[in-house]
Parts: structure tokens; sequence; C-alpha cells
């Protein structure tokens, strides 16, 4: 049972790199989400989807993209790296959407941006 | 301003004590979800509450939705080492909106 399965596991970048982190379901979800995890934070939304070719802005969308070009595939692009931008990222999948429904989570990407 | 805040952030005790995690917010929320997660992986679902005043238990862990629906808790009896990590509450309210999170520490 794969679930939700994220890549890399741990990324290095210098400042003003562009990476792309790579997110995957294989439970047919229609809402994907992506979070960053920061100390004394909680998680917070980034961006999420409802469904293929569908995408929105979560509360820190800011140098962050997203596509969703299949139902499995939720990609989160970081296009010019900052230090801020360090954190522990999740995306998430739900089968019905925002509204309370359970969330799946990946392992996580931990991200260093020097 | 976080609009969903837990306390206590850290809380470190022996094994076979009994704890209280609470969650509060000013905002009604129309569910609330409380999450594990341990090192190295994502959160885990452990119980959702819809109803005011609902109460769910699981196992050891009783948790209670406050009947206004702004607030809950989580109550851990006779904690374990295995219940160790941290734990999250989540609101939904349009979108689902996390706490920051109280890190558990059960010592043998």
């Amino acid at each position: 049972n794969a679930g939700v399965t994220q890549t890399p596991k741990f990324q290095v970048l210098k400042t003003g790199q562009s990476m792309t982190l790579q997110c995957a379901q294989d439970m047919n979800h229609e809402y994907m989400s992506w979070y960053r995890q920061d100390p004394g934070m909680g998680l917070r939304l980034i961006h999420y989807s409802v469904g293929a070719g569908i995408t929105d802005q979560g509360e820190v969308p800011n140098g962050y993209n997203v596509s969703r070009s299949t139902t499995e595939d939720f990609p989160l692009r970081l296009l010019s790296a900052a230090p801020s931008q360090t954190s522990v990222y999740f995306c998430a999948s739900s089968y019905g959407g925002v509204m309370g429904e359970k969330l799946f989570f990946g392992s996580g990407t931990q991200l260093s941006v020097l | 301003t976080q609009l969903l805040e837990q306390s206590p952030q850290f809380l470190s005790i022996q094994e076979g004590e009994n704890l209280t995690v609470y969650c509060n917010s000013s905002s009604v929320f129309s569910s609330l979800q409380w999450y594990r997660q341990e090192p190295g992986e994502g959160p885990v679902l452990l119980v959702t509450v819809v109803t005011g005043g609902e109460v769910k238990k699981l196992k050891r862990l009783t948790f209670q939705f406050g009947d206004a629906r702004k607030d809950s808790s989580l109550h851990i009896t006779a904690a374990q080492p295995g219940d160790t990590g941290l734990y999250l509450c989540a609101g939904a309210r349009g979108k689902l909106i996390f706490g920051q999170g109280t890190e558990l520490s059960v010592k043998p």
C-alpha cells in the first residue's frame, strides 16, 4: 500500500536555485495539498487542488507554484529558493476535499536552503 | 496569530501518568481532528469529532469536542512510552487549519 509518496526525502539548495518536490498518490483522491511545517507553527497550507486542472492558494503561497495535470501527481515548485523556505514539506490527499475529510500524508521532504 | 491554540506546547511525563492536551479557538469549526506525528513521518489521523459535546474514546485516549464547537481536548490515561510524539489538532473551517502542536515525551 503506497498511499502518498514524496521525493526526495532530503534536499539542500543554494539561495536562488529552483527545484521541484514530487508528490504522487495511488488512492484516486481528488483533493491534494502541500503544507510546510516549521517549529512552533504547526502545518501551514501552501497550495491545494480539488481535482485535475484545478489549483488554489493556501495561507503561504508566495515563492511556490503548483500544477495538477493528473489525479495522481501534484508537484510543488520552488522558483528561486530563499533561506526562509527552509522547512519540512508535506503532501497530503483526501477523498472528499477541504471540509474535514481524513487527510493522508506523505513522509515529508526536509529542505534546507543555504 | 494562531487561529487554533494548543497547550501545552511541550509535555514531559513519566510512564503511568495522566495528561490532557487542549486545543482552543474563538472560532467555530464544523469538525475537529486530532493527528499524531512521529519523527520523520507525516501526521496520522487519530479521530474526527463533529458534534458539539461529542466524546470519543480510542483505547486510553479520550477526545472531546466543546459544546460550542470552538475547542477540544485530548486526555491520555496511564501514558506509555509509545505515546511519545507530536499531537496536532486541526479544525475544519473552509480549509483544514492546524494548531501548532503539542510535543509529548513519556519516559519509562
